[in-house]
């Protein structure tokens, strides 16, 4: 079975300040992992994947297979960063999501 | 390109009707698939469709059902409504095409907000 789980519901931290969404994942096979990001009254879209092993707005997250996570991080807050995140698991053919973190930057 | 388009945005059903959404995906994508979204249950998978196939459906009752037409366009059916069934239903549409990763990036509509009374 697939599973992706998101601690914490809610994030919040100031401006300037490092940021670490958490997700862990469950998952027999080899695991596709993404992060999408749905900003307030926006369509819910891809931030990033981890195949790809790249940076999207500072953002960056690294599979960690041992620990079976893909914690998503940010040295740096800004404000425009508040938003909703899902971790994101495509195992057999079909996406399963966790349950999102809704992070707030404070100014 | 255009985005994924849904149709109706809201929508407000008593309990005991029928409903149809609609989703158009963008251009050239082939595949499509349906979430259901909740404060509660957050997204749920409901099914995906691919050239006309159902290729995965998740776990809801058989009131839940979809097709896809020869052009992409898909359908979204929600028999004898129930007011649990008030929710945000996002269609995602996705290229898929030689299955690797790259293709399984889902770009997803703005949802049609259902309402049941």
């Amino acid at each position: 079975a697939q599973r992706v789980t998101q601690p914490e519901k809610l994030l919040s931290v100031f401006k300037g300040a490092p940021v670490e969404l958490k997700c862990n994942y469950s998952y027999s096979g080899s695991p596709e992992l993404f992060w999408y990001v749905q900003y307030s009254r926006q369509r819910l879209q891809l931030l990033l994947r981890h195949i790809s092993r790249e940076s999207i707005k500072g953002f960056t997250a690294d599979l960690n297979k041992g620990e079976t996570s893909f914690h998503l991080k940010k040295p740096f807050a800004q404000e425009e960063d508040s938003a909703m995140y899902y971790c994101a698991l495509k195992g057999a053919q079909k996406l399963v999501f966790g349950q999102g973190t809704r992070l707030t930057i404070n100014p | 390109k255009a985005g994924v388009t849904q149709t109706p945005r809201y929508l407000i059903k008593t309990r005991g009707q029928q409903v149809t959404l609609s989703c158009s995906p963008i251009s050239g994508h082939r595949s499509v698939s349906w979430y259901q979204q909740t404060p509660g249950q957050g997204l749920q998978f409901l099914f995906e469709y691919f050239s006309e196939t159902q290729r995965n459906k998740g776990n809801f009752p058989g009131r839940f059902s979809g097709r896809q037409f020869s052009n992409s366009r898909s359908e979204m059916n929600v028999s004898t409504l129930e007011l649990g069934d008030s929710a945000l239903y996002l269609c995602a549409s996705s290229l898929l095409g030689s299955g690797r990763p790259s293709s399984y990036e889902q770009y997803f509509g703005p949802g049609t907000r259902l309402t049941v009374t």
